[in-house]
């Protein structure tokens, strides 16, 4: 079993839709997790921290569940802006500053 | 405003060449990463260093050495480079408690020939 597994993609949806992205993650030790945003070929960069309350941001809201060891991250009113890849990231439980990324999911918001 | 700054930002070798990736952070961070994103793979760390003149390998260390020079700096050297060593390279800063997210450059990409 991967350490971060997210949902397959792609994910192609209109603007102005709703899309959730899920991960799990396999240790239970983990204690911070994180969404990225990743455009083509450029660095990921933070696109929000995860909070156990859930925790949103704009459009976008970070839900985590310890206890199923799992993670979403929802977009409302998609803009075409919003098209990237999105990594979801799990520190190495006990050992730090080492974080895990998922494969990344890739959304494709069309006009 | 520069963040984490990498060089080159593109590369290419010959297989048996050797090069330093040079890394630098401007934010003060205690720890370092280097990464590598291959098609289907996701981001791999290579190696990373918690603080100064500390350095540990992560999941992917083979054909790999680096040096944190400094608190600013960390770099990745190919000895002896390999076509399984084309790849993007990402390097990341963070201030290194578990529960602070990192910051990366824009990345090096290498073409092993």
């Amino acid at each position: 079993r991967k350490e971060v597994e997210q949902d397959p993609g792609p994910f192609n949806v209109p603007e102005g839709a709703t899309v959730a992205f899920n991960c799990t993650y396999s240790n239970s030790a983990s204690q911070s997790f994180f969404w990225y945003r990743q455009d083509c070929r450029k660095e990921p960069k933070l696109l929000m921290s995860v909070y156990s309350s859930g925790n949103e941001d704009g459009r976008f809201t970070a839900q985590l569940n310890r206890a199923s060891q799992y993670i979403s991250l929802l977009i409302r009113d998609s803009k075409l802006s919003d098209s990237a890849t999105y990594l979801c990231v799990v520190n190495y439980g006990s050992q730090g500053g080492k974080l895990i990324f998922g494969q990344g999911t890739e959304l494709s918001v069309k006009p | 405003n520069a963040g984490v700054t990498q060089t080159p930002k593109f590369q290419v070798l010959k297989t048996g060449q050797s090069m330093t990736l040079q890394c630098a952070q401007d934010m003060n961070h205690n720890s370092m990463y280097w990464y590598r994103q291959d098609p289907g793979m996701g981001l791999r760390l290579i190696y990373y260093s918690a603080s100064e003149g500390t350095t540990d390998k992560g999941e992917v260390p083979n054909g790999y050495n680096v040096s944190r020079l400094n608190k600013r700096e960390f770099s990745l050297r190919l000895e002896s480079a390999a076509p399984s060593q084309t790849s993007v390279y990402f390097c990341a800063s963070a201030w290194g408690a578990s529960n602070q997210p990192q910051h990366f450059g824009d990345g090096t990409r290498l073409s092993i020939l």
